[in-house]
């Protein structure tokens, strides 16, 4: 049963420390999104590859966040130095989007919640 | 900014009602448009796209859209207990996501 896997589940940290998320996306899907949940903003778009190439990261704070694809199989979101603000819950998705057409369904991870104390 | 809006809600409906959701988007060109449900403590997990004028139907779902007003909307038809959960309006290649809207259907 194919699925986007998200890690950590869960973690509590504290402000200043650095915070990494790891998603492995669906074999074959070449799209993968990072969006970040909270009860105040709903779900924010932070960034998006395509085949592995940043395609928008206009969403993230960019001198703290950074995402990064280094290999199909894995799609990173580093938070370094983590604030408080920083709580929520975050979501990789990936999709398959053939060239010149609109993309189907995004499959969503579980989430890593995030609490920085 | 490409924005994308949703009424907030929440919005309560009793067993066996039509519950109407709405999205409003700012970029014209948006050609595609989805309609995705989230459980609480859950992922979001698609329900319709919608990518031409007009409704789309899947059972007791009804999508609609009009582009020349920029906004698609979703009918639940018959709504159960079970349809209880936020929705989120996402538009575009880049699926951006409205904030979502509370639904709940009481018995």
């Amino acid at each position: 049963d194919a699925r986007v896997t998200q890690t950590p589940r869960h973690k509590v940290t504290e402000m200043g420390q650095e915070v990494t998320m790891r998603c492995q996306p669906i074999l074959g899907h070449n799209t993968v999104f990072w969006y970040r949940q909270t009860m105040m903003q709903g779900l924010e778009l932070l960034a998006y590859f395509r085949n592995r190439a940043p395609l928008d990261d206009s969403g993230m704070p960019k001198d703290r966040f950074s995402a990064e694809m280094p290999d199909a199989t894995l799609a990173t979101l580093k938070i370094q130095p983590s604030e408080p603000r920083d709580s929520a819950v975050y979501f990789c998705a990936s999709g398959l989007v053939g060239v010149g057409l609109a993309p189907g369904e995004l499959f969503f991870g579980e989430g890593s919640r995030l609490t920085v104390l | 900014q490409k924005e994308v809006e949703q009424n907030s809600g929440p919005l309560s409906v009793p067993e066996g009602a039509i519950a109407s959701l709405n999205c409003t988007y700012s970029d014209r060109g948006s050609q595609s448009f989805f309609w995705y449900r989230q459980y609480s403590g859950k992922s979001p997990e698609l329900i319709m796209f919608i990518y031409s004028n007009g409704d789309k139907e899947d059972g007791r779902f009804t999508a609609q859209l009009n582009k020349a007003s920029q906004y698609v909307s979703l009918l639940i038809r018959d709504s159960q207990p079970s349809d209880s959960a936020t929705y989120l309006c996402a538009v575009g290649g880049d699926m951006r996501f409205g904030a979502g809207t509370r639904l709940t259907v009481k018995p």
